[in-house]
């Protein structure tokens, strides 16, 4: 149990285009979602939180307006990384977490190069 | 907020010696402590966790320790495999709906 989907694994883009990035957690409701965004040989860097029904909440230095987050539904989140470029281009990774449990469950990641 | 430190950054053993990892955190009232294995390109996993009523933690050859009073918890792998090598991220969390704050990794090489 506890699976965490996330389509596509890997997409090249070139710059000043949108890319979204879909984040579903296949048997379990998630409540909350965590999008977090890992460079070579660094750790994960967390992006924003995401619950189903409100607005994501983003960390300092995250532009809201630039990774547009959508938790429409208790299983899929996207990221939107709009107008991308270069700099952009980095591993993002979702999370899901239950109601019940502070367990967090990653996907597979998306690698995103931008060109 | 929470602020995760991890030591060391690097770790090369010998096939079947034990590694040590540790972390310490920063906010007393967290209380949830996972541990993950990453490795070159794929997701982290979840390999070991323990909350804070727990002092250890052992799972196989895989075992973690919590010292609340000096808050920080350790990792530690026996009888370490080449398949053991990898990135080991130790995190912590304040029950809630607060993210996991991540250590910065541990590249672990076991040593043929």
């Amino acid at each position: 149990g506890a699976v965490v989907s996330q389509h596509p694994s890997w997409v090249i883009c070139k710059s000043g285009t949108s890319v979204k990035i879909e984040c579903r957690s296949l048997d379990f409701q998630a409540t909350t979602m965590f999008w977090y965004r890992q460079f070579p040989k660094q750790s994960l860097m967390l992006m924003a939180t995401s619950n189903e029904g409100s607005k994501a909440t983003y960390e300092q230095g995250v532009e809201k307006d630039k990774f547009l987050i959508n938790h429409a539904s208790l299983t899929l989140s996207t990221l939107t990384v709009t107008s991308a470029h270069p700099e952009d281009s980095s591993f993002y990774i979702c999370s899901a977490r239950t109601g019940t449990t502070d367990t967090q469950y990653f996907g597979p990641g998306t690698r995103l190069t931008v060109l | 907020g929470e602020n995760v430190e991890q030591h060391p950054s690097t770790l090369s053993v010998q096939e079947g010696d034990s590694a040590v990892i540790k972390c310490t955190y920063s906010d007393s009232a967290s209380n949830y402590f996972p541990w993950y294995k990453q490795e070159l390109g794929k997701r982290p996993q979840l390999i070991i966790d323990i909350r804070s009523n727990v002092g250890e933690k052992k799972d196989q050859r895989i075992a973690v320790t919590l010292n609340k009073t000096a808050k920080h918890f350790s990792l530690h792998i026996t009888e370490t495999q080449p398949e053991d090598s990898a990135v080991y991220f130790c995190a912590a969390v304040f029950s809630g709906n607060t993210p996991l704050v991540f250590g910065k990794g541990t590249r672990l090489s076991v040593i043929a």
